[in-house]
């Protein structure tokens, strides 16, 4: 069964600095992977998503994430953080479709803290 | 595009009732998705729908659940005779297409709480 880890439950970081949140899927092939963000109270938005091609994403609000099949990774990143990215941030995957198993598996989430 | 809109956005009942949820998802997606989040978690995946047709269900999905799309449209979410355990947001998804690679648009979700 596939599964997603996401390593660390609370990130503390200053307005400004970088930020990297890490994401290891579990999965035989090469999954759909996703990431989302959460703000309290409210659903999901998708933030960007990996499906083949070029390992490096590009997302919305400034963030990337990057593909690295050998580590069954994809962590995200963002160069400058600014305090309007405080949220939940979920990485998801998603099994190929052949007509079922069509849910996404989401990681338990990053509460990420912005330190002015 | 609208996004997907769920109602009612908070419900409060006592255990034993039943309630009932909808989720509007945006509309030319024909994929519908239900999934459950606990206080602290990741939302876990209940169940979805190609159109009309309910294509799979998870092991979280008990017999009290129940969830319909009578035209392909909007879905509705009924919990009978509510536990303690069920209380968590409700959240619901939609996506277009019948391949995987795309994207599910989150709607706001329901939060339930039961007393």
């Amino acid at each position: 069964a596939q599964s997603v880890t996401q390593p660390d439950i609370h990130i503390t970081v200053s307005e400004g600095a970088s930020l990297e949140l890490r994401c290891n899927y579990s999965y035989g092939a090469t999954p759909y992977l996703f990431w989302y963000v959460q703000s309290p109270g409210q659903g999901l938005q998708l933030l960007l998503k990996y499906f083949s091609g070029d390992t490096l994403v590009q997302g919305i609000k400034g963030f990337e994430a990057e593909f690295k099949r050998s580590q069954s990774s994809f962590n995200l990143r963002k160069p400058s953080v600014h305090w309007s990215d405080a949220a939940e941030y979920f990485c998801a995957v998603r099994m190929y479709s052949g007509g079922g198993a069509d849910g996404l598996t989401f990681g338990k989430g990053t509460h990420l803290i912005i330190q002015p | 595009d609208t996004g997907v809109s769920q109602n009612p956005r908070h419900k409060i009942t006592k255990r034993g009732q039943n309630v009932t949820f909808r989720c509007d998802p945006i509309s030319e997606h024909n994929r519908l998705y239900w999934y459950r989040q606990t206080l602290g978690q990741g939302p876990e995946f209940l169940t979805y729908f190609q159109n009309e047709a309910q294509l799979e269900k998870s092991r979280l999905l008990s017999d009290r659940f129940s969830a319909e799309r009578p035209k392909g449209s909007f879905s509705t979410l009924e919990i009978q005779r509510t536990e303690q355990g069920d209380s968590a947001m409700y959240l619901c998804a939609s996506s277009f297409g019948g391949h995987s690679n795309q994207p599910q648009h989150f709607g706001d979700g329901t939060r339930l709480s039961i007393l």
